[in-house]
């Protein structure tokens, strides 16, 4: 069936360093692709999406790419702030929808002042 | 517009035990899930509706009851709850291009 993999966490960064979080899946078909961010005590929210190959998703100055021929799709920022500190899930739909996510295990972010 | 309301925030239940988590959204969304979120394994989706009257079952249903009799609601029941059920539940609706979260419901069966 289908799945995502995400880089282990918990990471944690200082003020403006670069951010890299890594996704792979593994799907038949054709699958869309999204970051969903969790802020504490709160529900998902979408933070980006791809639904085809060399697409690029963007928002918030976080910046993923559908990378069809490694299966990736890695989420990067190049200065985080404290306020980015979250969990960040990498999830697929098969079909073209937002529907019936697959989501990854979730990695968890923290940014120092 | 108060989005994807879900109650209660957090339960306690003995083993056994049945209750049911409710479920709102004032967006007229078609689409509602629910998810249960476990430590290192994500969120994973029990059941699902495509409208008033349409339920499906999602990865890991078993356990778990849902019915759609409007479009504003889909309440998840628990008829005898089990440890194993312990977890965060996160209730869904949206379109075909984006799902709206709930808060969340805290779920601790003893």
């Amino acid at each position: 069936g289908d799945s995502v993999t995400q880089m282990e966490g918990p990471v944690t960064l200082s003020e403006e360093a670069f951010l890299t979080i890594n996704c792979t899946y593994t799907a038949t078909g054709y699958p869309s692709l999204f970051w969903y961010v969790q802020y504490p005590g709160e529900g998902l929210q979408l933070l980006l999406k791809a639904t085809k190959a060399d697409d690029k998703g963007s928002n918030k100055g976080f910046e993923a790419t559908y990378r069809k021929e490694t299966t990736s799709f890695h989420l990067e920022k190049g200065s985080v702030q404290v306020s980015d500190s979250a969990v960040y899930f990498c999830a697929l739909t098969a079909s073209g929808s937002a529907r019936q996510l697959t989501f990854g295990s979730g990695t968890q972010l923290t940014v120092l002042p | 517009n108060a989005g994807v309301t879900q109650t209660p925030k957090f339960q306690v239940l003995k083993t056994g035990q049945s209750m049911t988590l409710q479920c709102a959204q004032d967006m007229n969304h078609e689409y509602m899930s629910w998810y249960r979120q476990d430590p290192g394994m994500g969120l994973r989706l029990i059941h699902y509706s495509v409208g008033a009257g349409i339920t499906d079952q999602g990865e890991v249903p078993n356990g778990y009851n849902v019915s759609r009799s409007t479009t504003e609601d889909f309440p998840l029941r628990l008829l005898s709850a089990a440890p194993s059920q312990t977890s965060v539940y996160f209730c869904a609706s949206g379109t075909y291009n984006e799902q709206f979260f709930g808060p969340g419901t805290r779920l601790t069966v003893l």
